[in-house]
């Protein structure tokens, strides 16, 4: 089954300890993103990626780091993460990237985190 | 700057009704619409879209108006149905400042059919 899969779904964590959420897709898409979701702002992307090893900052960058080692995995970090970054977490891929002709985005299920 | 405005928060509608979702763009560079949609504990779908080229796009039930000379683009449900409420999303593809392209999303509007 074609998809995008996120771990953890669920996360509480304490101010300044690191956490990963993983982001994997199984359609060999090139273009991969991150997106929080917070009430009354909508869905605002965090960091983009064209393609393996390249990688750009969305509108949210701050606070944020990513990687695209390999095709399918997208991972975000969060290095030493703060409360004003407890929000709804989603990873998308699409074929390419959004364009005139573009393809749609494939989001994943979602990552609820708390930062305490 | 919000680049993409979703107005109403929130819309009820009676079921078999039609259901209007609206969105404004201020970006005159954004060539490609689309609409998500998006289920509570779901991450969002892609629904239908409209390139800039065209006025009018149908699948089925919905269908997506685009006025460019307004910057205005709306989606319309008919028959609605339960089953469509959800929060729907209003996104625009263009060239982003760097230079590459970029999706940028509206707030959303929380749909709600009554039957």
């Amino acid at each position: 089954e074609a998809q995008v899969t996120q771990n953890p779904r669920y996360l509480i964590t304490v101010t300044g300890k690191k956490l990963t959420v993983t982001c994997s897709q199984n359609m060999n898409h090139e273009y991969m993103s991150w997106y929080r979701q917070d009430p009354g702002l909508g869905l605002r992307q965090i960091y983009y990626s064209m393609n393996v090893e390249v990688t750009d900052k969305g509108d949210v960058p701050e606070g944020y780091k990513v990687s695209r080692k390999e095709k399918r995995n997208f991972p975000l970090i969060l290095e030493s993460p703060s409360p004003n970054q407890t929000s709804l977490y989603f990873c998308a891929s699409s074929p390419r990237a959004p364009g005139s002709l573009t393809d749609t985005q494939y989001f994943g299920p979602g990552t609820r985190l708390t930062v305490l | 700057d919000q680049q993409v405005k979703q107005n109403s928060p929130s819309l009820s509608v009676q079921e078999g009704r039609i259901s209007i979702l609206n969105c404004d763009y201020t970006n005159s560079m954004f060539d490609y619409f689309l609409w998500y949609k998006k289920y509570p504990a779901e991450g969002p779908t892609f629904l239908i879209s409209i390139s800039s080229i065209k006025d009018k796009n149908e699948d089925g039930r919905f269908t997506v108006f685009l006025n460019k000379s307004a910057k205005h683009l709306s989606l319309h449900i008919v028959p609605s149905q339960p089953g469509d409420s959800a929060v729907y999303f209003c996104a625009a593809s263009g060239v982003s400042g760097a230079g590459s392209y970029q999706l940028t999303f509206g707030k959303g509007t929380k749909l709600s059919v009554i039957p």
